[in-house]
């Protein structure tokens, strides 16, 4: 149980383009998901956390107009990075949550983003 | 941001070996620890959630200490087996109910 489907897991576009990245809790309803980046040997850094039915929280230092999250139902968040540039090119992946004390985190697959 | 900090940053062991390696985390605003297992290809997958200070847990040859008192928390393998191969990563949930992540520990254990 508590299976996360995210994709595409890689997509190549084009510099000013916009992409959108979905996140899907198949067997499960996902109250709260996470977006993380990771770029090359580091960590991964918590984008955003998006909750059912309202905005998303950004972390410091990520531009919420850049990185558009929209979690319109229980079992689907979207992530779409607007106006791609080469610097966004990175590896994003989501999380989903169970709320409870001792639940993990469920993760997709992860999407390889590439811009040229 | 919390700063969550993992080392090795990378381990290579013989087969059978034995191995830890080490996750801290800022002690304050503490909530839980998680103990992550990320193969290449796949998505991480939760080994352990820990919450209290003393905590022992343990799923097979894999078991995990957590001291919240001085923010560290240690992931040991017994008998290190070739599909232990795999990126370790610890991350600590504050009150905020975000995930903050290490850098991970990537494990080859060579058969």
């Amino acid at each position: 149980g508590a299976v996360v489907s995210q994709h595409p897991s890689r997509v190549i576009c084009k510099s000013g383009t916009s992409v959108k990245i979905e996140c899907r809790s198949l067997d499960f309803q996902a109250t709260t998901m996470f977006w993380y980046r990771q770029f090359p040997k580091q960590s991964l850094m918590l984008m955003a956390t998006s909750n059912e039915g309202s905005k998303a929280t950004y972390e410091q230092g990520v531009e919420k107009d850049k990185f558009l999250i929209n979690h319109a139902s229980l079992t689907l968040s979207t992530l779409t990075v607007t106006s791609a540039h080469p610097e966004d090119s990175s590896f994003y992946i989501c999380s989903a949550f169970l709320r409870g004390y001792n639940s993990p985190l469920h993760f997709g697959n992860g999407t390889r983003l590439t811009v040229t | 941001i919390l700063n969550v900090e993992q080392s090795p940053q990378s381990l290579h062991v013989q087969e059978g070996d034995s191995t830890n390696f080490t996750c801290s985390f800022p002690s304050s605003n503490f909530y839980a620890l998680h103990w992550y297992r990320w193969e290449t290809a796949k998505s991480p997958e939760a080994l352990f959630v820990m919450t209290l200070n003393g905590d022992e847990k343990k799923k097979g040859r894999i078991s995990a200490t957590l001291n919240t008192k001085e923010g560290y928390s240690y992931l040991y393998i017994k008998g290190s087996q070739p599909e232990d191969s795999a990126t370790y990563l610890c991350a600590s949930r504050g009150t905020g109910n975000q995930f903050y992540f290490g850098t991970g520990t990537s494990l080859t254990v060579i058969p």
